[in-house]
């Protein structure tokens, strides 16, 4: 098994809602990664997790708030968003975090701010 | 912070054409990757070419590297409708603490 999935394929939500993200993977990865990526724009690294522990946050505002349950399954918990944060959220996992290591991505999350 | 920056932003070939897109990066690197992304859909890891290696090659996939340039290309060759994608490089290296960190990007339209 080689996939990483995301739940939900799209998502629309009012600035005052609280959903969730959700992405498993079952290789035996144990980095996961959020990425945020805009139209016509590349991917933007969000949040890795290594090992379950929170390893990189690129400074990412506090409305997203990631979670990393277990080794197979990464969460984002999405709160009082703004318009602008309507992008598409990639999910991705490695091996381990160490350079070189190819990135296998989920197929998004859509998310629409209104 | 964006990395590479990709050249040319957009291309339009003909079926069974090769088709070369060009990537270069500031900073040294250890590993530089190449992913496709077709419209909406996650990456699709492609290859990946060490600092020290020159030239891989994959299928109908061939990159080069040139370290002294910073630069890498990709090259699809007898290209496909089925290659029309947007293609991306990543690098790594110390700079960036080695995270992976990708270019603009090439728009690829392959038209049959």
């Amino acid at each position: 098994d080689t996939e990483v999935t995301q739940t939900p394929k799209h998502l629309v939500m009012g600035m005052t809602n609280k959903k969730s993200l959700k992405c498993e993977q079952h290789m035996g990865h144990r980095a996961m990664y959020w990425y945020k990526q805009k139209a016509k724009k590349p991917p933007e690294l969000m949040f890795v997790y290594s090992y379950e522990k929170l390893s990189i946050n690129e400074s990412v505002p506090s409305r997203f708030s990631p979670e990393c349950p277990n080794s197979s399954l990464l969460n984002l918990h999405l709160h009082a968003l703004q318009p602008e944060d309507s992008a598409l959220y990639l999910c991705a996992s490695s091996q381990d975090q160490l350079a070189g290591r190819e990135l296998f991505f989920g197929e998004g999350s859509r998310l629409t701010v209104l | 912070s964006q990395q590479g920056e990709e050249d040319p932003q957009a291309l339009s070939i003909q079926e069974g054409e090769n088709a070369t897109m060009n990537c270069s990066y500031k900073t040294s690197i250890n590993n530089l990757q190449w992913y496709r992304q077709n419209s909406g859909r996650g990456l699709v890891h492609l290859i990946l070419i060490r600092s020290n290696e020159r030239e891989k090659h994959s299928g109908r996939l061939r990159v080069t590297l040139d370290t002294s340039k910073k630069s890498s290309s990709l090259l699809i060759t007898a290209s496909r409708a089925a290659d029309t994608a947007s293609y991306f490089c990543a690098t790594d290296g110390k700079a960036a603490g080695n995270k992976l960190t990708f270019g603009g990007g090439t728009r690829v339209l392959v038209k049959p």
